[in-house]
């Protein structure tokens, strides 16, 4: 029974560069939730997907940031023209529904130079 | 605005003895519960949850109370281990909403031995 995961677990980037992160839900679970964790504050939702379909983007920037969850594959957050600003934890959860208990994976830890 | 609040950034107890760690929340649409402990560069493990059509629930050392009058739950852990030192988190959702999590600043607790 594999848990949520995440890779890479740990990505660096220079301003200005892409981050790509990836999420793979538990076994049967087919809505995926990602969020950030600035230093020292809690997790902040960003977007709710389901397979194909974005749910939930209130808490997504404006610019440079997307998701999606494809049909087959694991979801995607990306980040284009990262700044130092984006330097943080990003953790995705996944549940069997919408209105199930959400299961995190380990975060990828993105630091920008 | 920040809709969950938890007033304590940390917390000592010693071993044996009886944790309460407190979150307050202010949107009563808010209908479902949870809190999850997190360690060190891992992601938040699930703990335990309660709807709003309870009061208490309870699942082994932990035990969860809601105060719906008071827009506050706490969570208790006894007998408190030095395995439960961690950051805990209280995070609150609307069930007629998206589902997406809100939470708080988290509760550091170290428990002395």
């Amino acid at each position: 029974n594999a848990g949520v995961m995440q890779n890479p677990r740990h990505l660096v980037r220079r301003r200005g560069q892409e981050a790509r992160l990836r999420c793979s839900p538990m076994k049967g679970h087919s809505h995926v939730y990602w969020y950030r964790q600035l230093p020292e504050e809690g997790l902040k939702f960003m977007v709710y997907l389901q397979k194909e379909n974005i749910i939930d983007e209130s808490g997504m920037p404006k610019e440079r940031f997307s998701a999606e969850f494809p049909k087959e594959g694991p979801s995607i957050l990306r980040i284009q023209q990262v700044v130092r600003g984006d330097s943080a934890a990003y953790f995705c959860a996944s549940s069997p529904q919408g209105q199930e208990t959400q299961y995190f994976g380990p975060g990828t830890r993105l630091l920008v130079l | 605005d920040q809709q969950v609040k938890q007033n304590s950034p940390s917390l000592s107890v010693q071993e044996g003895r009886i944790s309460i760690l407190n979150c307050d929340y202010t949107n009563s649409m808010f209908d479902y519960f949870l809190w999850y402990k997190k360690y060190p560069a891992e992601g938040p493990t699930f703990l335990i949850s309660i709807s709003s059509i309870k009061d208490k629930n309870e699942d082994g050392r932990f035990t969860v109370f809601l105060n719906k009058s008071a827009k506050h739950l706490s969570l208790h852990i006894v007998p408190s281990q030095p395995g439960d030192s961690a950051v805990y988190f209280c995070a609150a959702s609307s069930t007629s909403g998206t589902y997406k999590y809100i939470f708080g600043t988290g509760t550091r607790l170290k428990v002395l031995a």
